[in-house]
C-alpha cells in the first residue's frame, strides 16, 4: 500500500513558469514532510521540508504548502529554470529520524 | 565536510551470488538508513542502524542484512541475489540525538544478471 501518493508523474513547464507537484498521505502520525530532488545517476538531495504546525514554508524559489485537514502538501517552484529539470520526490515520516515513505516521483522538464 | 559516501558505485552480479555494499555517513552523524530504489520508483526503506543495532526494518526479506561499525559506517549484505534485486541502493545518514533529517549518498547501482 502506497503511504504517500504523488502527482503528476511527469510535468513540462516553460522557463519562468511555476511548477506544482502534489502529494497526499493517509497516516496522521506523519509529522515531517521533506521534498527531495534527484538528478540522473545521483542520490536524492534534500530541497525543503515542513512540519504540520505551519501551513507554508518558503526557501528561495521553492515553497511547500501544507493542508493538514486534507492531508495534502505540495511543492511550488517559482520562476522555473532548465537547471530545475530533475525528478522530485515527496516523502513523509514520523519524526525526522524514522523511515521515510516516498512518493513515486515527478519528472520535471523545464523548456528554455 | 564530506557528505555521505558509498562504494562501489556500480556492481554486476549473477543470480544466487552475494553482495556487500558499503556506506560512510556524513561527518558527525550516527544513524544510517538503507533504501532500495528500483528504476522509475521512489526509494523503499530497507532498515536503519543506530548504535550498531538494527532499529527499524522495512518490508524486505531476511536475505537483506546489515551491520554498523563503531565508527558509524555501515554495510548492506544481500544473499541469494534475484533479478529483482537490481536497483540503486541508497544510504542515508542522520543524527539521532537532534532528530536530524536524512542525507543521502550517491548510491550503488546493482545489476543482477
Amino acid at each position: 500500500q502506497q503511504q504517500v501518493k504523488q502527482s503528476p508523474q511527469s510535468l513540462i513547464v516553460q522557463k519562468g513558469g511555476i511548477s506544482i507537484i502534489n502529494c497526499a498521505y493517509e497516516n496522521t502520525a506523519f509529522d515531517y514532510f521533506p521534498w527531495y530532488q534527484q538528478f540522473p545517476g545521483k542520490g536524492p538531495a534534500l530541497l525543503i521540508a515542513i512540519r504540520p504546525d505551519v501551513s507554508e514554508k518558503k526557501e528561495g524559489r521553492f515553497t511547500i504548502s501544507f493542508n493538514k485537514s486534507a492531508k495534502q502538501f505540495s511543492l511550488h517552484i517559482m520562476d522555473s529554470q532548465p537547471g530545475d529539470s530533475a525528478t522530485y520526490f515527496c516523502a513523509a515520516s514520523r519524526n525526522t529520524g524514522n523511515q521515510f515513505y516516498f512518493g513515486t516521483g515527478t519528472s520535471l522538464t523545464v523548456i528554455p | 565536510d564530506a557528505g555521505v559516501t558509498q562504494s562501489p558505485t556500480h556492481l554486476i552480479k549473477t543470480r544466487g551470488q552475494q553482495v556487500t555494499l558499503r556506506c560512510s555517513p556524513k561527518s558527525g552523524h550516527d544513524t544510517v538508513s538503507w533504501y532500495q530504489q528500483a528504476l522509475g520508483q521512489g526509494p523503499q526503506f530497507i532498515f536503519q542502524y543506530y548504535e550498531e543495532e538494527e532499529r527499524q526494518r522495512g518490508n524486505f526479506p531476511d536475505r537483506f542484512s546489515g551491520h554498523q561499525f563503531p565508527n558509524y559506517s555501515s554495510e548492506l549484505n544481500v544473499n541469494a541475489l534475484l533479478l529483482g534485486d537490481s536497483a540503486l541502493y541508497l544510504c542515508a545518514s542522520s543524527l539521532a540525538l537532534l532528530g536530524g533529517t536524512q542525507y543521502f549518498g550517491p548510491g550503488t547501482r546493482l545489476l543482477v544478471l
